[in-house]
């Protein structure tokens, strides 16, 4: 079975530019998550999708983060204009509806570097 | 969101078991206790999950207490590959609407020979 696929795997960008992040999930996950993992901590929650539509974004940065996931599969992450406080690890997962609390497959992430 | 407590390093030999608790004091009725594993440049990955008693799986074993106020991931025999960085969530899965989980500061496992 094919892991959940990511890219770009790293990304260094000046402040003030845009920045896009692309998200496979595992074929037939309903469920697809976005995290940003600074340096030395745990994975906080950006932003979760129920196929397609949104069931938590609490945690994004609105004002500069957007996401989509068209016709419920892929995602595409954005950040536009970036600050030097997004240089983290973004972190793709996906889930599949199983009744409990869903074990959540992650990908190899992106590491965004902002100069 | 139930809030976790875990240590932030532990250090092992080879061959030693591990047992690394995690305090949920105000863990809901609800809840289930996920633990992932994080390697350096990976994403987590999930060990195990439980709600009560004991939970084992063919790499660790999950204890969680009557009052479920803390759970203890146990790892047989460590072995250098084990060092990397082991989550404790507490949290419930919506219905319709996915997992409600919360990442901590996690614990670093170092594995010595």
């Amino acid at each position: 079975e094919a892991g959940v696929a990511q890219s770009p795997r790293y990304k260094i960008i000046e402040k003030r530019q845009s920045v896009a992040f692309w998200c496979n999930p595992i074929s037939g996950h309903a469920t697809l998550y976005w995290y940003q993992q600074i340096l030395g901590q745990g994975p906080k929650l950006l932003i979760q999708f129920q196929n397609n539509g949104v069931v938590d974004d609490s945690q994004l940065p609105k004002d500069r983060f957007s996401a989509e996931r068209l016709k419920g599969v892929d995602s595409t992450l954005k950040i536009q204009p970036a600050k030097l406080e997004d240089s983290a690890v973004y972190l793709c997962a996906s889930s599949l509806e199983t009744g409990f609390v869903d074990e959540q497959y992650f990908g190899p992430g992106t590491r965004l570097t902002v100069t | 969101l139930a809030k976790t407590t875990q240590p932030i390093s532990m250090d092992s030999y080879e061959g030693q078991e591990v047992n690394i608790t995690c305090s949920h004091n105000n863990i809901a009725t609800n809840d289930y206790i996920t633990w992932y594993q994080q390697f350096p440049s990976q994403g987590p990955r999930f060990i195990i999950q439980g709600y009560k008693t004991k939970v084992t799986n063919e790499v660790a074993s999950l204890f969680i207490p009557a009052d479920r106020k803390s759970s203890t991931l146990s790892l047989p025999r460590v072995s250098l590959s084990d060092t990397a960085v082991y989550y404790c969530l507490v949290g419930f899965r919506r219905d319709n609407a996915g997992n409600m989980l919360t990442f901590g500061g996690g614990t670093r496992l170092m594995v010595k020979p």
